[in-house]
């Protein structure tokens, strides 16, 4: 069956460290891949975008990896601040149908 | 990034009565526009993909006679609750993509409660 799944529902790390989340999808054909960020009651916004054929994107303390063969990408936030808490998405854009399919998210809390 | 504008951001309604909820991009043209439904502390469930100026295209389960989507231009799509019911009662969220291989973008949400 089709899943994509976000290694864990919730993240607790110490500030300044790293926050490491992992997308881990099966039986899918991705065209690209997106992490969003989602506050209580918004919509997501979007942060980083990378293609099936890219191995890493950067953009400020965000950096994330993509690796079709393991089926995975990592999306880290380094230099973690207690603003950086809230719950992160990543969507996988489907090749063909370009659909979007979103993983359960992963509530982060950074602690002061 | 672009912006896409959802309104309204909440509305509490009459069971038995229609909502419609407006989703605009206000700085790009979007050739696509997607609805969402989230329940608490879930993720987001993709209802219907609309095309502008083609009828849309709607996930395995949504009612189309329900929930009328609508994209007659490329910066509005409207989302209808027809005869909503308490178990409709949700947070609804659109996003526009302006082409097939780029981002999307997500409006505010809209938090719909039916009495």
């Amino acid at each position: 069956s089709q899943k994509i799944e976000q290694n864990s529902e919730a993240l607790n790390i110490q500030e300044g460290k790293t926050a490491t989340l992992t997308c881990n999808y099966t039986n899918y054909s991705p065209a690209y891949l997106q992490w969003y960020r989602q506050d209580p009651g918004r919509g997501p916004v979007f942060l980083l975008l990378i293609r099936e054929n890219e191995k890493e994107k950067r953009k400020e303390r965000l950096k994330v990896t993509f690796d079709t063969t393991l089926k995975q990408s990592l999306f880290h936030i380094t230099a973690s601040q207690p603003a950086d808490s809230a719950t992160y998405l990543c969507a996988l854009i489907t090749s063909g149908t370009y659909k979007y399919i979103f993983g359960t998210g992963t509530r982060l809390k950074v602690l002061a | 990034g672009a912006v896409v504008s959802q309104h309204p951001s909440w509305v509490i309604c009459k069971s038995g009565t229609s909502v419609k909820i407006e989703c605009r991009s206000l700085d790009f043209q979007a050739t696509t526009m997607f609805w969402y439904r989230q329940f608490p502390k879930q993720s987001l469930m993709l209802m219907a993909t609309s095309n502008e100026g083609s009828k849309a295209t709607y996930e395995q389960g949504v009612e189309k006679d329900k929930f009328l989507i609508n994209h007659a231009s490329l910066t509005l799509s409207t989302l209808t609750v027809t005869s909503a019911h308490p178990e409709d009662s949700s947070f609804y969220i659109c996003s526009a993509r302006a082409q097939l291989n780029t981002e999307a973008f997500f409006g505010q949400g809209t938090r719909l409660t039916v009495v």
